[in-house]
């Protein structure tokens, strides 16, 4: 089945360490983003890529990092720098960067820190 | 710029009523819309989307959306409201000229009363 998989479903971190996040798909979209959501304040760009080893910051970029080696995989690496890293990490791809793509998401990740 | 706001945060509706969630957009070029779905601690699934085509859009599971451009408004609605749609909806721009980003709204939770 076509989709997109994030892992691990919940992750622990202890202040001070960076963690990564994968996310994988086998859409074959060009596109694809990392959104981080918090209670009451919708979903928030971090980092998106619209081609193999090319990526933009979005809005919230600070304290993340992202790579882009292959196609299907755009792992984003929480460091210990972001000052607020508990929340829901939602990974999502589309066709291509058009306004008018949809983009299809993972179930996301949640990261606690301890 | 573009954005969306959604008005209410929370909805609550009876079962067997008439589900009504607003979406007011701001954008300088024909915008794209979308209203996406989420169940508690999973990724976001795309209900209906406007891409200049018809006004009026129908989605899955019954719901639908008027695109009205005097009233820059993508409301969602449904005739009957089923205890399986409580979740959280948002609403989503995004145009041409924004490099194929989504803006999302804030999103509102939508619980159904049996």
């Amino acid at each position: 089945d076509g989709g997109i998989t994030q892992s691990p479903k919940y992750l622990f971190r202890k202040e001070g360490q960076n963690v990564t996040l994968s996310c994988e798909q086998n859409l074959n979209h060009d596109a694809m983003y990392w959104y981080r959501q918090d209670p009451g304040q919708g979903l928030r760009l971090i980092y998106y890529s619209q081609i193999v080893n090319d990526f933009q910051k979005g809005d919230i970029a600070e304290g993340y990092s992202v790579s882009r080696e292959k196609k299907e995989s755009f792992p984003l690496t929480v460091t210990s720098a972001q000052k607020n890293p508990t929340a829901f990490y939602l990974c999502a791809s589309s066709i291509s960067l058009g306004g008018r793509t949809e983009a299809f998401f993972g179930q996301g990740t949640r990261l606690t820190v301890v | 710029a573009q954005s969306v706001t959604q008005l209410g945060s929370h909805v609550s509706v009876s079962e067997g009523a008439l589900v009504l969630l607003r979406c007011n957009y701001s954008s300088s070029v024909p915008p794209y819309l979308f209203w996406y779905v989420q169940y508690p601690n999973q990724g976001l699934q795309l209900l209906l989307k406007y891409t200049s085509a018809a006004t009026l859009v129908k989605g899955i599971n019954g719901f639908e959306a008027e695109f009205k451009k005097s009233e820059t408004s993508f409301h969602l609605t449904k005739p009957s409201a089923h205890m399986s749609d409580a979740a959280e909806y948002f609403c989503a721009v995004s145009g041409d000229n924004q490099g194929g980003k989504l803006i999302f709204g804030q999103g509102t939770e939508l619980s159904v009363k049996p």
